[in-house]
């Protein structure tokens, strides 16, 4: 199936330490989105990615959409053990109302207290 | 507000046999969609359904069939298990009608023995 390509893997991170991750792909999206999975559960939505350029922030995390809409990072600032888990990008392109999600390969993170 | 609501939780089956999942989306949510997360293949999607119909599918073969009721609530259904059915399946709610992103619920993990 297919998938975006999202770097890094896995890192590992002191507390406090800043993270980015990012996510590309060679299709063009309408729409990019950040999530994070826990073990167990299902993916919970950080950020949404509207339009070329757009830099969105929500609390400690920073997402951008790339201005050639072909990829989004994330940052996380000031990393606490609770930052632990997977994070997912997903693209979202909108065909005359029928939305197609493609979900990155995700980046596991780490920290360390 | 209840979120997306997933059963049952787990599920071990054998080659073979068939088994049907359950998912309740979030209340006023019109458009559920299901989706396969395995670790080398990553989230990929099964299919969308909107009032009832199947609105969107992803690439897996038929033995992958899923529903809609008029509580917009959703069952799917894989016959003839293989033991690469094993996997987290989600489920995702968004209200539909715009742009609005989906929302997952907690998964069912199915294994197949």
């Amino acid at each position: 199936g297919q998938q975006l390509n999202q770097s890094p893997q896995s890192m590992f991170i002191q507390e406090g330490e800043d993270v980015s991750m990012n996510c590309t792909s060679s299709s063009i999206f309408n729409t990019w989105l950040w999530y994070k999975q826990d073990p167990g559960e299902g993916p919970v939505l950080l950020i949404a990615l509207y339009k070329a350029g757009e830099l969105t922030s929500n609390g400690r995390l920073t997402a951008q959409f790339g201005i050639t809409r072909k990829d989004s990072f994330l940052n996380i600032s000031a990393s606490i053990p609770s930052d632990v888990g997977i994070y997912f990008c997903a693209g979202r392109t909108d065909t005359s109302g029928t939305y197609k999600y493609i979900f990155g390969t995700g980046t596991r993170l780490k920290v360390l207290a | 507000k209840a979120g997306v609501t997933q059963t049952p939780r787990y599920l071990i089956k054998t080659r073979g046999q068939q088994v049907t999942l359950s998912c309740s989306p979030i209340s006023g949510h019109r458009s559920v969609s299901w989706y396969q997360q395995t670790p080398g293949q990553g989230l990929q999607f099964l299919f969308e359904y909107f009032s009832e119909t199947q609105r969107n599918k992803g690439n897996f073969p038929g033995r992958f069939s899923g529903r809609q009721f008029s509580n917009s609530r959703s069952e799917m259904n894989v016959s003839t298990l293989e033991l690469g059915d094993s996997a987290l399946y989600l489920c995702a709610s968004r209200r539909a009608g715009g742009p609005e992103t989906q929302y997952f619920g907690p998964g069912t993990r199915l294994l197949v023995l």
